[in-house]
This record gives structure tokens, C-alpha cells and sequence, in this order.
């Protein structure tokens, strides 16, 4: 089984400013790891994927994560933030067993970004 | 690419009522589709898996009686909330996939409410 932890539920920054979201992650066997963004009273988008290769993986809205095996996280980093960066954003991992694989959610961190 | 789309987006309905929501991919086939149920300020909760004519696969304390799940085409899923009451009360989330190793795409979700 897997499990992921958000250890910050809130993070709030300023317009501009650089912003890192902390995602780890618990699996006794190899990952997929993934970050999803949530505006209110919608879906989940997906913002990036890690499956394998390369550890440093850029995603949409210029977003980027660092797969750490050593440390088993996936933390999301943004240079500078934009006031449209306010929303709920979800780790999350599953295991590649087939077509059985599910998605563990974090707990979600709130990103809060103002002027 | 990779549309999924809930229908409806918004429902209101007296205690006792059934409830359909529908789930569709729009530009790809979903040979996996997935219901999900969120609270207010927290994670996404599995419901169930569901592959394409296939009975659905429920998670641990889901009544399977309670929230009846179709996938009889590889494009449309739908769940229907029998006899609906104020504790069923949530919002409800699709999503669908079509290679076991690629990521899930979400609906935008559905907010059901149970007077």
C-alpha cells in the first residue's frame, strides 16, 4: 500500500514570489507520482507526472517537482507565483500494477497567494 | 485532449430521491473509469473502480446498494445515489483513463444536495 503525506495543509506568499509545496510519499515498491490542482467547485487538473526518466519534471502554468528517491518526495516548486495560483493542490502516487492501479490522495495544501 | 465531462454540475433534491450522475470522455476511450467523493477542506475518497463491462470494484465501507455503478461503454460511466439522504450530501468526482500507466483525467465534478 501507498501513502502520501502534504505536511502543510496552508502556504500562504506574496505575488511574485518563489513557492515550494511539500509532498512525501511511503510505498514498498516503485512509484508514479503525480500533482493536481483544484479551483473551487471543480474537478482536479493535472499539473505534472513523474512515470520515470528524468528526475526534474516541468509541468504546466510553470510548474516543476523533484522526484527524491533517497527521500521519497515530490515537492512542487514555482519561481513566481500569480494571484491565479490560488487553489488546492494534491499530491498524489499509485503503484504500476496494471489496470488495478489507484490514485492515493494527500490531504491537499492550499496555496493562498496576495498582492 | 483527454476531456472529461460530468453532467450535472449542480443538483438539488428532496430526501428519498435517486440521483444519476453521468461521466463521459469525450476524445478518448475510457477503459477505466473512477468515482470519488469529497468532503468540505479535505482529500479526494475513492469510492470504487470501474472497468468497462465490468462489475465495479468497491472500496472498503462504500455501499455498493446504496451507489450503483454502471460502465457500459467505453466512454460513459454513471452514478446513481439510490434513495438519497442529507448525509449523501457531497461532491462527487469523475474520473476516467485509458492506458493503465497514464494518468487519470477528472471531471469537474458534481455537487449534490440532499434536503
Amino acid at each position: 500500500a501507498q501513502s502520501v503525506t502534504q505536511l502543510d495543509s496552508q502556504v500562504p506568499v506574496f505575488e511574485e514570489a518563489p513557492v515550494e509545496l511539500r509532498c512525501n510519499y511511503s510505498s514498498s515498491v516503485s512509484v508514479y507520482l503525480f500533482w493536481y490542482v483544484q479551483y473551487p467547485n471543480q474537478g482536479l487538473q493535472l499539473l505534472l507526472k513523474y512515470l520515470s526518466g528524468s528526475t526534474l519534471v516541468k509541468g504546466i502554468n510553470g510548474f516543476e517537482a523533484e522526484f527524491n528517491k533517497s527521500q521519497t518526495s515530490f515537492h512542487l516548486r514555482k519561481p513566481s507565483v500569480h494571484i491565479s495560483d490560488t487553489a488546492e493542490y494534491f499530491c498524489a502516487v499509485s503503484a504500476p500494477t496494471g489496470t488495478a492501479s489507484k490514485l492515493t490522495f494527500g490531504t491537499g495544501t492550499r496555496l493562498q497567494v496576495t498582492l | 485532449g483527454a476531456v472529461v465531462s460530468q453532467h450535472p454540475s449542480w443538483v438539488i433534491c428532496k430526501s428519498g430521491t435517486s440521483v444519476k450522475i453521468e461521466c463521459r470522455s469525450l476524445d478518448f476511450q475510457a477503459t477505466t473509469m473512477f468515482w470519488y467523493r469529497q468532503f468540505p477542506k479535505q482529500s479526494l475518497m475513492l469510492m470504487a473502480t470501474s472497468n468497462e463491462g465490468s462489475k465495479a470494484t468497491y472500496e472498503q465501507g462504500v455501499e455498493k446498494d446504496k451507489f450503483l455503478i454502471n460502465h457500459a461503454s467505453l466512454t460513459l460511466s454513471t452514478l446513481t445515489v439510490t434513495s438519497a439522504h442529507p448525509e449523501d450530501s457531497s461532491f462527487y468526482i469523475c474520473s476516467a483513463r485509458d492506458v493503465w500507466n497514464q494518468p487519470q483525467h477528472f471531471g469537474d465534478g458534481t455537487r449534490l444536495s440532499i434536503l
